[in-house]
């Protein structure tokens, strides 16, 4: 079944520019959403449809989608914005969902 | 206002039975997908299956296949997840979460997601 790559963990500064990257075979020809999860909450959905953000998500929160890459991008990273992220696709040739093993964005 | 209210945290014995509920409200629940996901302690997401409540379609995870029954009652609008003899490794959250509009699941995001169910299994 296709399978979802993030890395474990980014570290950056507050101020500076987040990338969180989604690897899977041929994911610029899917649709990526992509979820945030603080500690103790349930997650919530920053980014649909590979770069569309949900009402109430700050325009720091971006996303892009291109070849084996799928990319959440945050700027001017603040400290609230420390949790994990989490890529997800639909596997239409299965019909299953998608997770990524999430990736636990630190702020310095 | 849209949300999804899900069943108290629960602790049972290797063995016992579950079944878990998720309640939605603030719109039309029986047109909605719902999906079910684990999270097992300091791990990430993973899909168990989503359930449409206007006929009860039903996708299952290949690894949660004959594992767990997802059920729906379409006029209380409430999803359920069931257990029929639970075992330690069930220890984890359980998230219901809305996915897509209409009777063919696609690749709609899950755009609500419930407060979670914690589910403790020990002897």
């Amino acid at each position: 079944s296709y399978v979802l790559t993030q890395p474990p963990s980014v570290s950056v500064a507050p101020g500076k520019t987040a990338r969180i990257a989604c690897g899977g075979d041929n994911i610029g020809s899917q649709s990526v959403h992509w979820y945030q999860q603080k500690p103790g909450q349930a997650p919530v959905l920053v980014i649909y449809y590979d770069s569309d953000r949900p009402s109430g998500i700050p325009e720091r929160f971006s996303g892009s989608n291109s070849g084996n890459t799928a990319t959440l991008t945050i700027s001017r990273v603040e400290a609230g914005d420390e949790a994990d992220y989490s890529c997800q696709v639909w596997d239409s040739s299965h019909e299953h969902v998608v997770f990524g093993g999430g990736t636990k964005l630190t702020v310095l | 206002e849209v949300q999804l209210v899900q069943s108290g945290a629960e602790g049972k014995k290797p063995g016992e039975s579950l079944k878990i509920s998720c309640k939605g409200s603030g719109y039309s629940f029986s047109s909605y997908w719902i999906g079910w996901v684990r999270q097992m302690p300091g791990k990430g997401l993973e899909w168990m299956g989503s359930i449409y409540p206007g006929d009860s379609d039903t996708r299952y995870s290949p690894s949660f296949q004959g594992q767990v029954t997802m059920s729906a009652d379409k006029y209380i609008s409430t999803a359920y997840l069931q257990w029929s003899s639970l075992k330690a490794s069930d220890t984890a959250m359980f998230y219901c979460a809305r996915g897509g509009r209409g009777g063919v699941i696609s690749n709609d995001a899950f755009d609500m997601w419930g407060q979670g169910t914690l589910v403790t299994v020990s002897p």
